[in-house]
């Protein structure tokens, strides 16, 4: 099993901050690394996918990179609609399925 | 546009069967996604993949709920849905349905479409 670690588990910012989380797999997951943000009693949102790759209609203050082990998600200018809790998410295909890391809580300071 | 809706019981006995089920609407459960999958969330914690059926009928589990699970469609009610069973108080949680986009062509398509999520309680 591929096991996922994120970090910080939580965080507090200003706004118009820079915030940094970063993902790391257990082995080489190529790019199969997806961003999701989630609100208090929302379902989670889908940011960022195969790594870099801005999903439709999120904001560009949010991006991805890397590849491999190792990920990081930037949000440039943090905004108070950005308090939610962010996940990355892997994909598997022997067999096909997805893993989560624990999240990353990120709140105004 | 795709939408998603769960329903089923809210309270469910130890022991018995959790059975839920996912109303796909502004689209065919039959051709608008390349699969169709479940997660869950227990109070207060992380996101937990439990399976997805794709568009072939394979299904593909969590290898930790993988004895217990099963996802199966319906397509002349336009539905998925999910059995687990021999549930436990440690299965309570908030089950969410979910799909890709409909340009997914990968089974590496994240699920981006979501519906709001049912807790389901198990409970004496």
């Amino acid at each position: 099993d591929i096991q996922m670690t994120q970090s910080p588990s939580s965080l507090s910012a200003s706004v118009g901050d820079r915030v940094t989380i970063t993902c790391q797999a257990s082995q080489d997951i190529s790019n199969y690394l997806n961003w999701y943000q989630q609100k208090p009693g929302k379902a989670p949102k889908l940011l960022i996918y195969d790594a870099s790759n801005l999903e439709t209609g999120v904001p560009s203050r949010f991006s991805g990179s890397g590849s491999g082990t190792d990920f990081t998600f930037t949000i440039s200018s943090l905004q108070p609609e950005d308090i939610a809790t962010y996940y990355c998410q892997q994909y598997d295909n022997l067999p096909p399925g997805f893993t989560f890391g624990p999240g990353t809580k990120v709140d105004i300071k | 546009q795709l939408q998603l809706q769960e329903s089923g019981p809210g309270l469910v006995k130890p022991s018995e069967t959790l059975s839920l089920t996912c109303t796909v609407s502004g689209g065919s459960i039959s051709s608008s996604s390349y699969y169709w999958g479940w997660i869950r969330q227990p109070p207060g914690k992380g996101l937990e993949w439990i399976g997805s059926i794709y568009y072939s009928g394979s299904t593909y589990y969590n290898p930790s709920l993988k004895s217990r699970v099963t996802i199966s469609v319906d397509t002349s009610k336009n539905q998925f849905s999910l059995k687990l069973s021999s549930v436990t108080a440690a299965d309570t949680a908030v089950y969410y349905c979910a799909s890709p986009t409909i340009y997914c062509s990968s089974t590496s398509c994240p699920p981006s479409i979501w519906g709001q999520g049912t807790l389901v309680t198990v409970s004496s």
